[in-house]
């Protein structure tokens, strides 16, 4: 079967840095995204990988290793405004994205 | 503005009525999808359209319905809606003809069937 798994909640302080970790499995892969998402509010796009490594993007970073399912977001200097869900989802060898249940991430002052 | 828009933003609903989620694009995607979002869950894919004129079944179809009359338009039909349609649905749409694969999501609408 499909499945995305991912932390339900954490919790980091301003300024720090926080690694939400996501494993896949899925019926073919086609890259891996990560999504925010504020409270209320529509998705939105972080960051797409579909070959090993690290991808760099300002204060957010994502790496992916294709051998062993897994996936992660490294967030720097964490800002007040980075409380949110983080989604993670795998796209399917039918171009589908198959979504986790997205980790809820609290900064604290 | 680009984007895609979403209506209704919210809505209650009693059993047994049909409802149309709307959604429009003006991005020229060629793919569109509706999701639902339930609380715990992921999103799940309800129906998608991979071009205008054709649609697909996702992962929860039933008691769903969509059409893709033109690139722009996407809406989602109740027939006859029940209580366990109770959740946040979302569209999206993909140019997925240049190698893009980003999902670009509306609003959302927030549907309450009692």
């Amino acid at each position: 079967g499909q499945n995305i798994d991912q932390p339900t909640e954490m919790t980091a302080t301003e300024g720090a840095i926080v690694q939400i970790n996501c494993t896949y499995q899925t019926s073919g892969f086609n890259g891996l995204f990560w999504y925010q998402q504020h409270a209320g509010e529509a998705p939105t796009f972080l960051s797409y990988n579909v070959l090993d490594g690290l991808e760099e993007k300002g204060r957010f970073s994502s790496f992916l290793s294709r051998s062993k399912g897994y996936s992660y977001l490294l967030l720097k200097e964490l800002q007040m405004k980075d409380s949110a869900s983080y989604l993670c989802a795998s796209m399917d060898s039918n171009y589908q994205l198959i979504w986790g249940a997205g980790t809820k991430l609290i900064i604290k002052p | 503005i680009a984007g895609i828009t979403q209506a209704p933003t919210s809505q209650i609903l009693a059993a047994g009525r049909r409802m149309t989620l709307r959604c429009t694009q003006d991005m020229r995607h060629n793919a569109m999808y509706w999701y639902r979002q339930d609380l715990g869950l992921g999103l799940r894919l309800i129906h998608y359209s991979n071009t205008a004129g054709t649609t697909g079944k996702g992962e929860v179809p039933d008691g769903y319905s969509v059409s893709r009359a033109n690139t722009d338009d996407f809406p989602l039909t109740l027939a006859s809606a029940v209580p366990s349609q109770t959740s946040v649905y979302f569209c999206a749409s993909s140019d997925t003809t240049s190698g893009g694969n980003e999902q670009f999501f509306g609003p959302g609408t927030r549907l309450t069937v009692l």
